[in-house]
């Protein structure tokens, strides 16, 4: 069993819809949870982090981590084109060394 | 502008080949980072480097190998011994130590083809 899963996709949307990316762990040792967008050929792009467990809220983005479940979401509100992308998430125990999930392709759709 | 840079783009090799991957950053971070990314695998850490002159092995280290003389500079050397050298890579660089969070910065990558 990998220590991070993620759904690889892909996931095609009209625009406007609210997408749900999701990963699960084993670790249960991860505090930092994170989630990266890349773009085609493009190098991995912070998207946002979270502390331990709870939500944050950026904008149309939202992170949710629950440790109890071992579960982490990244929602996207209000899609757009430009959100069409590569979404990673990754989780460490200290920041410095990061697991990475597969990576979940979304394509918003005009 | 503040960033890494990797070079080059693209880059092909013949089969028994070494070759070197550069990786440069002027953000002042302390540690460097390289990450393999392949189809359906995610990234996975090659090396890492904290401080000058000391590296350690990530999770797929084998056929590979870095150096890290000066604080700026963090280069991959892709040896014959890599038996599936083809994919792409992508250095990284972040603060470290710091007690919180450190993000890692992340290069345009270089893609390697072996022929």
């Amino acid at each position: 069993q990998k220590e991070v899963e993620q759904d690889p996709g892909p996931l095609s949307v009209p625009e406007g819809a609210i997408v749900s990316l999701n990963c699960t762990y084993s670790n249960s040792a991860f505090q930092y949870f994170m989630w990266y967008r890349q773009y085609s050929r493009k190098g991995p792009e912070l998207l946002m982090y979270t502390y331990s467990s709870g939500n944050k809220e950026d904008g149309r983005f939202t992170a949710q981590v629950d440790k109890s479940s071992k579960y982490i979401s990244l929602f996207i509100r209000d899609s757009q084109p430009s959100d069409s992308a590569t979404y990673l998430c990754a989780m460490s125990e200290d920041t410095d060394k990061l697991i990475f999930g597969t990576g979940t392709r979304l394509q918003v759709f005009p | 502008d503040g960033g890494i840079t990797q070079s080059p783009k693209y880059l092909f090799r013949k089969e028994g080949q070494n070759v070197t991957l550069s990786c440069e950053q002027n953000l002042n971070h302390d540690a460097m980072y390289w990450y393999r990314q392949d189809p359906g695998q995610g990234l996975r850490l090659i090396y890492y480097s904290q401080i000058v002159n000391d590296f350690q092995k990530g999770d797929i280290a084998e056929g590979y190998s870095v150096s890290r003389e000066k604080k700026e500079s963090f280069p991959l050397t892709v040896t014959s011994a890599q038996k599936n050298p083809t994919a792409f890579y992508l250095c990284a660089s972040s603060r470290f130590g710091t007690g919180g969070f450190n993000e890692q910065f992340f290069g345009p990558g270089t893609r390697l083809t072996v022929l």
